[in-house]
C-alpha cells in the first residue's frame, strides 16, 4: 500500500524559511512524479509545484504564487521528496499536502495524498 | 492560466436523488479533468479522471462526461456518506488548476 508521510510543518515567522519533507513507501519511488498541494484553512486546494522523476529530468514547475520562493526536490535513494519554502508570507498558511498521480497523467490525477502538514506563518 | 469555475457553489439534494455537479474550463483541456471530493477534516479523494474514468475503488453512481471546457460530474443516487465538497482539476497545462469547489449537502 502507497503511504505518504509528510513532516517539518511548523509555526514561523513572516520572511522565514521551512523545509517540508515527504516519506514515501509502497511505490517505486524513483519512477513516480511527485507534488505538492495545499489548502488554507477553510478554503479550497491550490497546487504548488511538482517535480518529475529522474528519468524524465527531474524537473521541477511550480505556479505562479510560490515561483522563486519555493524549492522541490527529491532524495530517490531515501523515496523522500522535499520542499523547501523560503521568503514565507501569512498567505502561505496552509496545510501542505505531498501527493502521487497516476502514471502517465503528468502529476494530474492525484490518487494518493499524505495526512497533510500544517505551516502557519505570523509574526 | 486555465481558470476552472464549479457551479452551483451550494447544491441541496435528498438522498436517493440525483446529483449533478459543473465544471468549466476558460480553454479547452480536452479530457484532461479530475473530480475529488473531500469530506470534512479528511483527504481529498480521487473520483474521476480522463473525464469520464473511475478510480479504483469508486462506485458507479458517479460518472464523469464533458471534454473541451464543459464537464459534469453525476452522482445517480445520493448516498449519505457522497455529501461533501467536489472540486474539479485541469491537468491539460501547467499550471494546473482547481475549482473553487461545490459543496453538496442534505436537503
Amino acid at each position: 500500500e502507497v503511504q505518504l508521510v509528510e513532516s517539518g510543518g511548523a509555526l514561523v515567522k513572516p520572511g522565514g524559511s521551512l523545509r517540508l519533507s515527504c516519506a514515501a513507501s509502497g511505490l517505486t519511488f524513483r519512477d513516480a512524479w511527485m507534488t505538492w498541494v495545499r489548502q488554507a484553512p477553510g478554503k479550497g486546494l491550490e497546487y504548488i509545484g511538482r517535480i518529475k522523476s529522474k528519468a524524465d529530468g527531474e524537473t521541477t514547475d511550480y505556479t505562479a504564487p510560490v515561483t522563486g520562493r519555493f524549492t522541490i526536490s527529491r532524495d530517490d535513494s531515501k523515496s523522500t521528496v522535499y520542499l523547501q519554502m523560503n521568503s514565507l508570507k501569512t498567505e502561505d498558511s496552509a496545510v501542505y499536502y505531498c501527493t502521487k498521480d497516476i502514471p502517465y497523467t503528468g502529476g494530474g490525477a492525484l490518487d494518493y495524498w499524505g495526512q497533510g502538514t500544517l505551516v502557519t506563518v505570523s509574526s | 492560466e486555465i481558470v476552472m469555475t464549479q457551479s452551483p457553489a451550494t447544491l441541496s439534494v435528498s438522498p436517493g436523488e440525483r446529483a449533478t455537479l459543473s465544471c468549466r474550463a476558460s480553454q479547452s483541456v480536452r479530457t484532461n479533468l479530475v473530480w475529488y471530493q473531500q469530506k470534512p477534516g479528511q483527504l481529498p479523494r480521487l473520483l474521476i479522471y480522463g473525464a469520464s474514468t473511475r478510480a479504483t475503488g469508486i462506485p458507479a453512481r458517479f460518472s464523469g462526461s464533458g471534454s473541451g471546457t464543459e464537464f459534469t460530474l453525476t452522482i445517480s443516487s445520493l448516498q449519505s456518506e457522497d455529501f461533501a465538497v467536489y472540486y474539479c482539476q485541469q491537468y491539460n497545462n501547467w499550471p494546473y488548476s482547481f475549482g473553487q469547489g461545490t459543496k453538496l449537502e442534505i436537503k
